[in-house]
C-alpha cells in the first residue's frame, strides 16, 4: 500500500505561513498527491492537488521535489480558521481492477494561535 | 456547500434499533463512497459504488448494509450495532472512480452514537 508520513501535530501564529511536509516513498509513477482539510465534526475538503514541481491556487502552495518522495504544503499567512487536520493522500490501486482508492493517515492538526 | 447531502445530521440509536443513513449528490458524480471515522482515527474507507456497483467492500461486518439505487443516492442501512460503531459517518462522491486526478467532495456526516 502506498503510504504517507506526516508530522501528528503543528502549532502557529496568525500571520506566518506554515509548511506541512509529507513524505510518501512508495508513490507510483501515475499517483497524483493530494491534500485535504478538514474542521471537527466536517468532512475533509480538497485544497490542492499536484504531480510534480509546483502547484499554486488561491489556497495553497504544493511544492513537490523531481523523486516526488515527499511533498510540502504551504500556507501562506494563516488565520485562526486555519485551524484543521490536514491531510495528504497518494493513489493507492486495489488489486488488478485498476480501481484506485484514497487512504487516509491520521494527518497533521494545525493550531493556529492569535 | 459541497453539493453532498447526508441525513440525517446526528442519530442516536440503541443496539437493537434499525436505521438508515443517507446521502445524496447533486454533482452528476458516478462514484459514491462510505467512510468511517472514528475518535482519533484515520478516515477509514467501508463501501464504494462506481455506476451504481459495487466494487469495494473494505471488510465491513455485515450490520452495514449499503445500498445505491442510482448515481445520486447512497444508503447504510444500520441493525444491531454494537457501541464501538459510533463514529462519524461520511459520505463522499467523485466523477470517476478509479482515475489518477480522482477528487472527493465530501458531506458533512452523520455523527452517530450507540447505546
Amino acid at each position: 500500500l502506498a503510504k504517507t508520513t506526516q508530522p501528528i501535530s503543528m502549532d502557529s501564529y496568525e500571520g506566518q505561513e506554515v509548511n506541512i511536509t509529507c513524505s510518501h516513498n512508495n508513490i507510483a509513477t501515475n499517483d497524483y498527491i493530494t491534500w485535504y482539510q478538514q474542521f471537527p465534526s466536517q468532512g475533509p475538503r480538497f485544497i490542492i492537488q499536484g504531480y510534480k514541481t509546483k502547484v499554486t491556487n488561491e489556497v495553497a502552495s504544493l511544492f513537490i521535489p523531481a523523486d516526488r518522495k515527499s511533498s510540502t504544503l504551504s500556507l501562506p499567512r494563516v488565520s485562526l480558521s486555519d485551524t484543521a487536520v490536514y491531510y495528504c493522500l497518494v493513489g493507492d490501486k486495489v488489486g488488478n481492477t485498476g480501481f484506485q482508492k484514497l487512504v487516509f493517515g491520521t494527518g497533521t492538526r494545525l493550531l493556529v494561535s492569535p | 456547500e459541497t453539493g453532498v447531502t447526508q441525513t440525517p445530521r446526528h442519530l442516536v440509536m440503541g443496539m437493537t434499533n434499525k436505521k438508515s443513513l443517507k446521502c445524496e449528490q447533486h454533482l452528476g458524480h458516478n462514484a459514491m463512497y462510505w467512510y468511517k471515522q472514528s475518535a482519533k482515527k484515520p478516515l477509514e474507507l467501508m463501501f464504494v459504488y462506481n455506476f451504481k456497483e459495487q466494487t469495494e467492500n473494505n471488510s465491513v461486518p455485515s450490520r452495514f448494509s449499503p445500498e445505491c439505487p442510482n448515481s445520486s443516492h447512497l444508503f447504510l442501512h444500520l441493525h444491531t450495532l454494537q457501541p464501538e460503531d459510533s463514529a462519524l459517518y461520511l459520505c463522499a462522491s467523485s466523477a470517476l472512480s478509479g482515475t489518477v486526478n480522482e477528487k472527493l467532495f465530501f458531506g458533512s456526516g452523520t455523527q452517530l452514537s450507540v447505546l
